[in-house]
């Protein structure tokens, strides 16, 4: 597609409920990344991908917080048994592979899936 | 430590004049780059400008322009002749080299810049 789309827009659920949060990158990216903003905040990195694998999981806050990439392409974000501190918006961006030869491209953005934890 | 810091959490701008967003950054990496993005109230992330480490010369598109200070770490944003709509929070980024062999981007806390017509 034209660019990375992430759905839902919103999402409100309940403390406890589980959530699936999906991102479709742009065609052709092989790198991948989920970032979280909360309020007022900067972000914070999550995960990546490059292709299906996550070499990189450093950032997921706890075992409560999953993702995969299927076909090199849509990434689900998975949070079980939700908290409070959960609320936040979840940022999805890909980017051309890791080959330097592309360093100048940034990351492009998807708008992002605001989770509100009630 | 901090990787990337922006010390101005907010700033006000009279529209049409210049104003410098600062970031200093720090890293062991020799190869890296340094990206700015800018962040409206409706929430995307806009590329601005990016720096690489081994540029010669200060990068620049359009009215944005990049200061880069190398042996300073600093790579502070300049907006000549702001405009009301560059109101927005402002992110610099640096794209290093993570302990896992990928690269991934660490962001700072960002700027909130105003312009007061």
């Amino acid at each position: 597609g034209a660019g990375v789309s992430q759905s839902p827009s919103n999402k409100v659920t309940e403390k406890g409920k589980d959530v699936e949060l999906r991102c479709d990158p742009i065609s052709g990216h092989t790198a991948l990344y989920w970032y979280r903003q909360s309020l007022g905040q900067g972000l914070e990195f999550l995960i990546y991908f490059q292709g299906n694998s996550a070499p990189d999981k450093s950032g997921l806050p706890s075992d409560r917080f999953s993702a995969e990439r299927t076909g090199g392409s849509v990434s689900t974000l998975t949070i079980q048994r939700t908290q409070q501190e959960d609320s936040a918006v979840y940022l999805c961006a890909s980017s051309h592979n890791i080959n330097r030869e592309f360093a100048s491209y940034g990351y492009t953005f998807g708008s992002g899936t605001r989770l509100t934890v009630v | 430590a901090q990787k990337i810091t922006q010390t101005q959490p907010g700033m006000f701008v009279q529209e049409k004049e210049a104003v410098t967003l600062d970031c200093t950054y720090d890293t062991s990496d020799p190869s890296y780059g340094l990206f700015w993005y800018k962040q409206p109230s409706s929430g995307e992330m806009i590329f601005l400008i990016y720096q690489g480490s081994y540029d010669q010369q200060n990068a620049t598109e359009g009215r944005y322009s990049l200061n880069f200070q190398k042996a300073r770490k600093s790579a502070n944003l300049v907006i000549s002749a702001s405009q009301l709509g560059d109101s927005a929070m402002y992110f610099c980024a640096m794209r290093e080299l993570s302990n896992f062999g990928n690269e991934k981007l660490t962001f700072g806390t960002g700027t909130r810049l105003t312009i007061i017509p």
